[in-house]
């Protein structure tokens, strides 16, 4: 149980382009959906944290209008990066948290997806 | 406040020891110390968690100790294999922040046969 499913895996656009990931819980409800960066050889940054139904919140530094945030449903959140610039390059990672099944703070992270601006 | 500091930077072990890596928080209110475990090309998988009102927990080769008063929490990971490079995170949340890891900086460990 608890898998998190993320897609594409790897995706590959040219610059001013906008791309969308996908993040999904596949056996549970996710009340909570976190948005990471991670650059190579570096620790995971957050970049937003999304509760269904309401309003992504962000964090410093972490641009809301290029970096949109949707999490219309128990099961699934997407990023959109808006106008995607070579910077943009990273790993995203997504995690999931079920706040009605466990009462720490457990997260299930996804597998992650490349993306590549050109 | 917020940052949990990680050491060493890389740590290179052969097969059958010891592989010990170190964190250090400074908010106290921290109720949640979790350590994922991440190969290359891969989201971070949890490995084993800790709650600060117990001071060791165990789960198989790899164990936790807790030191509240020095506000320090270890990941010991026994009979280390190959299989088990990659790098590994601890963590930190606040359950009122609504689980907000924190993460430390990463350790690359690397097992040789």
């Amino acid at each position: 149980g608890a898998v998190v499913s993320q897609h594409p895996s790897r995706v590959i656009c040219k610059s001013g382009t906008s791309v969308k990931i996908e993040c999904r819980s596949l056996d549970f409800q996710a009340t909570t959906m976190f948005w990471y960066r991670q650059f190579p050889k570096q620790s995971l940054m957050l970049m937003a944290t999304s509760n269904e139904g309401s309003k992504a919140t962000y964090e410093q530094g972490v641009e809301k209008d290029k970096f949109l945030i949707n999490h219309a449903s128990l099961t699934l959140s997407t990023l959109t990066v808006t106008s995607a610039h070579p910077e943009d390059s990273s790993f995203y990672i997504c995690s999931a948290r079920d706040a009605l099944r466990t009462t720490y703070n457990e997260q299930f992270f996804g597998p992650g997806t490349r993306l590549t601006v050109l | 406040q917020q940052q949990v500091k990680q050491s060493p930077q890389s740590l290179i072990v052969q097969k059958g020891g010891i592989s010990i890596i170190n964190c250090a928080y400074e908010n106290t209110a921290f109720d949640y110390f979790p350590w994922y475990q991440q190969f290359p090309g891969k989201g971070p998988a949890l490995l084993i968690a800790i709650r600060p009102d117990v001071s060791e927990k165990k789960e198989g080769r790899f164990t936790i100790s807790f030191n509240k008063s020095a506000k320090q929490f270890s990941l010991h990971i026994m009979d280390s294999q190959p299989g088990d490079s990659a790098t590994y995170f601890c963590a930190a949340t606040l359950y009122n922040q609504g689980g907000k890891l924190i993460f430390g900086q990463g350790t690359e460990l690397s097992v040789k046969p």
